[in-house]
């Protein structure tokens, strides 16, 4: 069983619209929660973090979490084409220097 | 720097040979870690260093892969012997060190094993 797991897609999404993203995790001890997005071919770069249950706002990204659920997702406002990429959801420990564990990851497609 | 660089950006190499891979992570982080990463899955851990020692390398696959961070500064991966299934993206990340800290990514290095 995959301890992160997240729909791999694709999301296709209309410009503008709100694209929502989910991920649910296996470990009840994790305690931080992160959002890459990848481009094609390039590395994971950070987005969002989040530590506490409910939600995190960052400009157009909400992050909320879900503790008794297991359950974090990623809401992007008023998409547009250039966050069409892969969103990778990351789940660690509560031990300094816990390393990530990742889900596959949802492609995201946003349509002009 | 800025960031975390890595180097090679892309290596080729024969099933057999032995290959270096380097990673300089952001001045100051004390955390650094290696990742790999296969096409359509998500990076999986392979090794964390705090300072000089490797603190965890649960993830390494099997005695082939080695690494090292002489000066608790930058760090080399060696894999000896390579196999095609070594194909993959290296990663790279640091992270300043406290608990639940950010990590933040390299470049990445693209190891081919023909």
């Amino acid at each position: 069983q995959k301890e992160v797991e997240q729909n791999s897609g694709p999301l296709s999404v209309p410009e503008g619209a709100i694209a929502s993203l989910n991920c649910t995790y296996s470990d009840r001890g994790s305690q931080s929660f992160f959002w890459y997005r990848q481009y094609s071919g390039k590395s994971p770069e950070l987005i969002m973090f989040i530590y506490s249950n409910g939600d995190k706002e960052d400009g157009r990204f909400t992050a909320q979490l879900n503790k008794a659920s297991q359950y974090v997702s990623l809401l992007i406002r008023d998409s547009q084409p250039s966050d069409s990429a892969t969103y990778l959801c990351a789940v660690q420990g509560d031990r300094a220097g816990n390393m990530l564990t990742f889900g596959g990851g949802t492609r995201l497609m946003v349509k002009p | 720097g800025a960031g975390v660089s890595q180097t090679p950006s892309n290596k080729v190499t024969e099933k057999g040979k032995y290959v270096e891979l380097r990673c300089d992570p952001i001045s100051g982080h004390t955390a650094l870690y290696w990742y790999r990463q296969s096409l359509g899955q998500g990076p999986e851990f392979l090794i964390y260093f705090q300072g000089t020692g490797a603190a965890d390398d649960s993830g390494l696959p099997n005695d082939r892969f080695f690494a090292v961070r002489p000066e608790g500064s930058v760090s080399t991966l060696k894999i000896q012997r390579t196999e095609r299934g070594d194909s993959a993206m290296y990663l790279c990340a640091s992270s300043p060190g406290l608990a639940g800290g950010s990590q933040y990514f390299g470049p990445g290095t693209r190891l081919t094993v023909t």
